[in-house]
This record gives C-alpha cells, sequence and structure tokens, in this order.
C-alpha cells in the first residue's frame, strides 16, 4: 500500500477482555514501532522490530502487553484482560532501514492509528 | 532516562510571521538525533526536521530550522513565513545510542496560525 495502515481504526472493548491491534507497514520497510498516544499527549514508545525480531520492549506497560512481527512485515499488538486505563490511541509507525545497527537516518511513517476505547 | 521537555501548550502566530518552539531534553548519552514531527488535525505524525548530536551546524529545512544548543541541551524549532497550514501540534523527539528505535517524544506545543 502507499502508506502504514492499521486496523480497526476505532475499537470498543469491554473491561477484561482481549483485543488484537494490526499494524501493516509500508512494503520493504524493516523497522516497525507501537506508540500509545493519549490525547493532547505526545506518542509513548511501547516498542520496535527490526524484521520479525523485538528489538526493544521496554515501553510495555506490563505483561498485559504482547507485541509480535513473525514474518518481518504485518505486526500485531495484543492486549490482554483490558483496564479503562489502557483506553488510548495505539499509533504504529515503519521505517526502512534496520534501527539497531545505527542512528536514525530514516524517517518513521506513522499509521493513522487504532482509537481503543475500554469500558 | 531520558526526557523530553516542551514547555509551551499553545503558541499563536499570524500569518507571515515567525514564531519559536522551545524543547529541552536530558541524555546522558554523547550520540544522539533530535527531531520536531508535526501533527496536523488529520492526526498524521510528519517529519519536519532532524538534527545530529555531533553535528555543529544547525538543520535547516525550507522555512523551518533549528538552533541546537547541545551544552545547554535544547532544540528549538523556528518557523519563519507562517502559513495556515503550519497549525498543528508540533513534537520534539530524542533518539539515542542505547536504543536508536526507542523515540522519546515531547508533550507538544499546538501552533495555531492566524490570518
Amino acid at each position: 500500500g502507499a502508506g502504514v495502515s492499521q486496523s480497526p481504526r476505532y475499537k470498543v472493548t469491554k473491561r477484561g477482555q482481549d483485543v488484537a491491534l494490526r499494524c501493516d507497514p509500508i512494503s520493504g520497510h524493516v523497522s516497525l514501532y507501537w506508540y500509545r498516544q493519549a490525547l493532547g499527549q505526545g506518542p509513548e514508545f511501547l516498542t520496535y522490530f527490526n524484521y520479525e525480531a523485538q528489538q526493544d520492549k521496554s515501553g510495555l506497560p506490563n505483561d498485559r502487553f504482547s507485541a509480535e512481527r513473525p514474518e518481518g512485515s504485518i505486526s500485531t499488538l495484543t492486549i490482554q484482560r483490558t483496564e479503562q486505563r489502557d483506553s488510548a490511541m495505539y499509533r504504529c509507525a515503519s521505517s526502512l532501514a534496520p534501527q539497531a545497527t545505527g542512528p536514525p537516518a530514516d524517517e518513521q511513517y506513522f499509521g493513522p492509528g487504532t482509537r481503543l476505547t475500554v469500558t | 532516562a531520558q526526557t523530553v521537555t516542551q514547555s509551551q501548550p499553545e503558541m499563536s502566530v499570524q500569518e507571515a510571521e515567525t514564531v519559536t518552539l522551545s524543547c529541552t531534553y536530558d541524555t546522558s548519552e554523547n550520540n544522539y538525533y533530535l527531531f520536531w514531527y508535526k501533527q496536523p488535525p488529520s492526526r498524521q505524525m510528519i517529519l519536519v526536521i532532524r538534527q545530529e548530536a555531533y553535528k555543529q551546524q544547525n538543520a535547516t529545512e525550507n522555512r523551518f530550522s533549528v538552533n541546537f544548543q547541545k551544552a545547554a541541551k535544547s532544540f528549538s524549532l523556528k518557523i519563519s513565513d507562517s502559513q495556515l497550514g503550519d497549525t498543528a501540534m508540533y513534537f520534539c523527539a530524542l533518539s539515542t545510542t542505547d536504543s536508536w528505535g526507542k523515540f522519546q517524544f515531547g508533550a507538544g506545543t499546538q501552533v495555531v496560525v492566524t490570518p
């Protein structure tokens, strides 16, 4: 596709349910990032991948959050046993070159986000 | 740990005028990159400009320029000849050598350009 896509765009779920958020990066982009953004705040780093390898997951808030990218393309962010405090916009971004081996020379292209509401 | 601070929640500027957004950061790393991203009402994130810490020359992209003061850990963005399309949220971000892909964003500054 032309850009990073995310699905669903909106998700309303009840507290205690699991949700899976999908990110489809730009074709050929090696690095993929997940962020959480509260209204009126900057993106908060969650995790990132180079190819299928998760490079840094230090931003995941707790063990209810996990992410995978099994084939080095599409990624899924899963939140188990959702809580109301998980409500936020979840943004995905991708960049062309791997980010582990050197400075971030490449621009990150952000997707439109998934607005998650936990009731 | 690194932090990025944007102390101006909102700034207003008239068309064709100049506005400067402030950003301060803290890191113990010597090698890092700084960025300014723009988020218009569409909520998309657009890279405006980036600065490599080891380069003394301030980065410039058309009407956008930065004032990078490494010793003071300051990284301000100047928007010259402001246009209505510059109305957006502007985020300062930091990426360092300990984890290049881990971007630390500031809270943002809302810029409103008025006719």
